[in-house]
């Protein structure tokens, strides 16, 4: 079915580790978004991206890290977990412009111990 | 810079009550604005949007018109349902000359409904 997936939809790590969080689409949308989900914050923007090898920095970039070989998918590194990178990710992706909507995944929640 | 604020939460509604979420902003230009439901164990969805100034938004009940003059887009429904329970978030999108559509959110409220 086309959509947007994320993997895993739980993770559980360490302080110091290093783990890439997974985003794929199936639309060819353009454009792809990271953001992440922290009680009384709502959704901050981490990175985007408007097509393949284009990135940009969003609100709260420190500590991550993005690629974009293809376009379908989105993966973010945190190369060095700390406690404080404790959330729910989403991911999502648009046509671009700004009238129109972004299509969100389920969310992968993280924890960091 | 553009930001969203949305009126705190919980609020608890008994069924069939009338709903308001309340969300003002804060933008240069023009922005596009949208409210985005979010269910339990989901990802967010779009509920509605509005692109323009006296644009009103509606889906499954639910509306909102863009209020330029109040900078407000505030969400409403006649009658509420159990199923209607969920986090619902106010978010603009800044017509920047990139235009990437990129979101800025309010901080959500949730809303629960008992039977």
């Amino acid at each position: 079915d086309a959509g947007i997936t994320q993997s895993p939809r739980y993770k559980i790590t360490e302080t110091g580790r290093q783990v890439t969080l997974m985003c794929h689409q199936t639309w060819s949308h353009s454009y792809m978004f990271w953001y992440r989900q922290d009680l009384g914050h709502g959704l901050r923007l981490i990175y985007y991206s408007a097509a393949a090898d284009i990135t940009d920095k969003g609100e709260v970039p420190d500590g991550y890290v993005v690629s974009r070989s293809k376009t379908e998918n989105f993966p973010l590194t945190l190369e060095s977990a700390t406690r404080s990178q404790t959330s729910v990710y989403f991911c999502a992706s648009s046509v671009g412009g700004s009238n129109q909507p972004q299509h969100f995944g389920d969310g992968t929640r993280l924890s960091i111990l | 810079g553009n930001s969203v604020t949305q009126m705190e939460g919980p609020v608890t509604l008994s069924e069939e009550a009338f709903l308001t979420i309340n969300c003002t902003y804060t933008a240069t230009g023009y922005p596009s604005l949208f409210w985005y439901v979010q269910y339990p164990g989901e990802g967010l969805q779009l509920l509605l949007k509005a692109t323009k100034a006296d644009d009103k938004g509606s889906n499954k009940g639910f509306e909102a018109t863009y209020r330029k003059e109040t900078t407000s887009f505030h969400l409403e429904k006649g009658s509420v349902q159990v199923s209607d329970s969920a986090v619902y978030f106010c978010a603009l999108s800044d017509q920047g000359s990139s235009n990437t559509g990129k979101l800025i959110f309010g901080q959500g409220t949730t809303l629960q409904v008992k039977p």
